[in-house]
């Protein structure tokens, strides 16, 4: 069964750092592109970073272009997004989710970042 | 970047009617080499993680209802539910996987009366 669990979220005053990760099984992790999305509460969807099987490839919105980092360990089968100088409007329920040849095929369950003083 | 609307924002429907809803990108997804559109659609319940039902705006992911219907091409792109169950409770949302960054619509509430 694949699984996808993340955490390290929490409550964050604005302008700190927290690091997220994603542990991955139930499938090949070395084999598949990862992303990160976010739902702020109440919204929509918004696609924040992606990163190729072998991290050959990486993407961000403009949104956190510079202040966030995704980053893989295919031999610890984990996602992580390295999040800096967070704003409020970076509140959300961050999910991981995976893609082997396009669409988000896995979701994990989500973790939540508050960023608030 | 490619801007997806969804219409209706909200649809509420008795079960076992047939429900559309629309999805529009902002440019083409149909990429000419291989002739697929690069377009998918999940359905979020309430309190849960989205969920893949469609790629390529008309495969359906396995283990997927088959009253679940994509269809579209190009910049016009339609999920149908067949008959609706209780169960398809949800937002639906699409997504282009065409080109970075990928985008979501914001999403059909479907409710049922």
């Amino acid at each position: 069964e694949v699984q996808l669990v993340e955490s390290g979220g929490g409550l964050v005053q604005p302008g700190r750092s927290l690091k997220l990760s994603c542990l991955a099984s139930g499938f090949t992790f070395s084999n598949y592109g990862m992303n990160w999305i976010r739902q702020a509460p109440g919204k929509g969807l918004e696609w924040v970073a992606s990163i190729s099987s072998s991290s050959s490839y990486i993407y961000y919105a403009d949104t956190v272009k510079g202040r966030f980092t995704i980053s893989r360990d295919n031999a610890k089968n984990t996602l992580y997004l390295q999040m800096t100088s967070l704003r409020s409007e970076d509140t959300a329920l961050y999910y991981c989710a995976s893609t082997y040849y396009g669409p988000l095929d896995y979701w994990g369950q989500g973790v939540m970042v508050t960023v608030s003083s | 970047d490619i801007v997806m609307t969804q219409t209706p924002s909200s649809q509420a429907v008795s079960a076992g009617e047939k429900v559309t809803m629309s999805c529009k990108s902002s440019q083409s997804l149909l990429y000419s080499e291989n002739k697929k559109n690069y377009l998918a659609w999940y359905q979020q319940k309430p309190g849960q993680s989205p969920k893949l039902l469609i790629s390529w705006a008309s495969t359906r992911e396995s283990g997927v209802p088959d009253r679940f219907i994509g269809s579209g091409s190009g910049t016009d792109f339609t999920l149908t539910i067949s008959s609706v169950q209780a169960e398809d409770l949800a937002v639906y949302y699409c997504e282009q996987y065409y080109d970075t960054p990928f985008t979501f619509g914001s999403g059909t509430k479907l409710e049922i009366k």
